[in-house]
């Protein structure tokens, strides 16, 4: 079946710059998306991209779309200790299900 | 501001106890969605609903029910509560008009079966 696969954990130094990974395996999702969680918190859409883009930026956010390796990351420039949180990887077809994965807990060390 | 909101932040049941969790939303979005959070493992859907009274299975139904009256309300239920349901559980919501299906999170309930 579908899937999500993103890895567990990331730590950086303050003011350095995260990049979180994360390979899919349906081909069909027409939108990837970053949700990001804070300690306590229900998830928030942090950003997304459609599946018909290279690349999309916004802000200290960029996200690049790799379609043909099924590949998508999140870098986070000049990481902030208020970044740190899990962030989740997903797609989908716009429709009623999401694939999330299993989130990156981010460490940012002061 | 947009809200989902969850009836408790934090639950301790008895195994076999009957367990209800409710979730609201104000925003009028059709769709609604339960999922569980385990470590490693990320979100799993049980449940959706995307009409008053319609529900369709997620990726790990057993051991849930769910029951959507109101359209803002959507309650997921544990007909008799076992210890591997030990989880945090989320609601979600999202709105068919949206051309990217954003998904609005409620707080979670983190719910312990003993």
């Amino acid at each position: 079946g579908e899937d999500v696969e993103q890895s567990l954990f990331l730590s950086v130094r303050e003011g350095d710059s995260s990049v979180i990974n994360c390979t899919y395996t349906d081909s069909s999702s027409t939108y990837l998306y970053w949700y990001k969680q804070e300690p306590g918190a229900g998830l928030q859409l942090l950003t997304y991209i459609f599946s018909n883009m290279d690349m999309k930026q916004d802000q200290r956010l960029t996200v690049l779309l790799n379609k043909k390796d099924k590949h998508l990351s999140l870098r986070i420039a000049d990481t902030q200790t208020g970044d740190s949180a899990i962030y989740f990887c997903a797609g989908g077809t716009g429709g009623f299900k999401t694939i999330f994965g299993a989130g990156t807990r981010l460490f940012v060390k002061a | 501001d947009v809200k989902v909101t969850q009836s408790s932040r934090y639950l301790v049941k008895r195994t076999g106890e009957k367990v209800f969790l409710e979730c609201v939303q104000d925003m009028d979005h059709e769709n609604m969605f339960w999922y569980r959070q385990d470590p490693g493992l990320g979100l799993r859907l049980i449940y959706f609903s995307y009409d008053v009274k319609m529900k369709e299975k997620g990726d790990i139904p057993e051991g849930y029910s769910v029951s959507r009256e109101k359209k803002e309300r959507f309650s997921l239920i544990l007909e008799s509560a076992s210890t591997n349901q030990t989880s945090m559980y989320l609601c979600a919501s999202s709105s068919i008009a949206g051309s990217y299906n954003e998904q609005f999170f409620g707080p979670g309930t983190r719910l312990t079966v003993l």
